[in-house]
């Protein structure tokens, strides 16, 4: 079975621009997460769905940040402007039905905001 | 606010030798995952654990739930270069219109051959 897909895997922007990072979970999951990992503050949940609704978006850092999953197969976070310390691997995670269930991850994408 | 706090945070050991890693909590936690990273990967699940004073094992993986369920750990026994990377514990609780999830920042492993 295909794991959790996300693209791109590498993204090197100019600051100031639109970021658009993708994701599509495992089919089946009904949880989402978006999760961005940098070594001062480690891994860091953004913001999840449950069955497409947003249901703890309160990682966001700030406006800029935005989240949406229009379909069960499919989600995206953007970044508008990005701004250098954007710069982190942003995950994408799936899980199944039930209050504890494994979470599956993504390769990853990595950003780099010059 | 919540947390899990893991120890240590970097580990370096020779190859051969047993490693430990602990991850503790201020409250009383329903159930305590462990995931592990290698460099450059994606964290991978290994284990859950529900029950109190709970031991699972997994070839050299052992993992235990306190009495208390307020810590966990994970004991590697016999080092191999295969085990480098960085595990982490993690509180995971999702449902209806909240959650509770929480992952410590990691004991990054090292092994010498």
């Amino acid at each position: 079975d295909a794991g959790v897909i996300q693209s791109p895997r590498h993204e090197v922007t100019e600051m100031g621009q639109e970021v658009t990072l993708r994701c599509k979970p495992i089919s089946g999951h009904d949880y989402l997460f978006w999760y961005r990992q940098t070594m001062m503050r480690g891994l860091e949940l953004l913001i999840y769905f449950n069955n497409n609704v947003p249901i703890d978006d309160s990682g966001m850092p700030e406006d800029r940040f935005s989240a949406k999953m229009p379909n069960a197969s499919f989600s995206t976070l953007k970044i508008q402007p990005s701004e250098p310390r954007d710069s982190a691997v942003y995950f994408c995670a799936s899980a199944g039905e039930g209050s504890n269930q494994p979470q599956h991850f993504g390769d990853g994408t990595r950003l780099s905001i010059l | 606010g919540q947390q899990v706090m893991q120890i240590p945070q970097y580990q370096h050991v020779q190859e051969g030798e047993d490693f430990t890693t602990y991850c503790n909590s201020s409250t009383t936690l329903s159930n305590i995952q462990w995931y592990k990273q290698r460099p450059g990967g994606h964290p991978v699940f290994l284990i859950q654990l529900v029950k109190s004073g709970e031991v699972k094992k997994q070839k050299r993986l052992t993992f235990q739930f306190g009495e208390a369920k307020k810590n966990s750990s994970l004991h590697i026994t016999a080092t191999q270069t295969t085990d480098v990377g960085t595990y982490f514990c993690a509180r995971l609780y999702y449902g209806g219109s909240q959650g509770n999830l929480i992952f410590g920042k990691g004991t990054k492993l090292s092994v010498k051959p």
